[in-house]
């Protein structure tokens, strides 16, 4: 079974300042098909998961700019540019190549 | 509007039964995979099941195999989770979850609460 692993686990961030969220997986994500399914979710306080971020690096619609992700492999980023109140949550990121198997989650918070 | 809304949450007992359904409205039902997510009390997130488009496959994570049954009905657009002998550790937030490719949930229910307790 693929383990996907997250750190940190839990980053404070001030306000404006950058923040970046790492993923790491124990197989290769890539699929026969040549795509990479690895997909990033925020989870505000009290909500269901939104989905962010799909097969790497697209953006869904309505997401803002300041998130953007990427990687390769077995390795992926998810970053935020510029942190605003409203990005407080769990990010989970989660691989869909195989079983569908989420990290362990990533908790930012305001400092 | 596009959305899946989840019903049929509560309270079951150790070894009892519950049915858990998501009614779809604002999409094609019908040509989209769907799964169960679950989330334990201030825990991470896994895929419970996960079931075709047309209802031919169906697939389980490995502790609700032979407890667990995943089903979809399209003419009502409605998904279903039948959950038997049901487990203290399958309390959780049930989420009902639209696939439209390769696992990458893009349409999330607000959740049903599944408590197993006597």
């Amino acid at each position: 079974d693929v383990v996907m692993t997250q750190s940190p686990l839990s980053l404070p961030v001030t306000l404006g300042q950058p923040a970046s969220i790492s993923c790491r997986s124990s197989q290769s994500l890539v699929h026969s098909d040549g795509n990479t399914y690895l997909t990033w979710f925020q989870q505000r306080p009290g909500q269901s998961p939104r989905r962010l971020i799909y097969k790497v690096s697209n953006r869904d619609s309505g997401v803002p700019d300041r998130f953007s992700g990427y990687g390769s492999g077995t390795d992926f980023t998810l970053k935020i540019s510029r942190v605003e109140a409203e990005d407080v949550g769990v990010y989970y990121c989660m691989e869909g190549t195989h079983w569908p198997t989420f990290g362990g989650g990533t908790k930012v918070e305001i400092k | 509007e596009v959305q899946v809304v989840e019903s049929g949450g509560g309270l079951g007992q150790p070894g009892g039964s519950l049915r858990l359904s998501c009614a779809a409205s604002g999409f094609t039902f019908r040509n989209f995979w769907m799964s169960w997510v679950r989330q334990a009390p201030g825990q991470g997130l896994e895929c419970v099941a996960k079931i075709k488009d047309d209802g031919t496959e169906t697939y389980y994570m490995d502790s609700v195999k032979g407890r667990f049954t995943i089903s979809r009905d399209n003419a009502k657009n409605l998904l279903y989770l039948e959950m038997n002998s049901l487990r203290a550790e399958d309390t959780a937030v049930y989420y009902c979850a639209r696939d439209p490719h390769f696992n990458a949930y893009d349409i999330w229910g607000q959740g049903a609460m599944v408590t197993v307790s006597s």
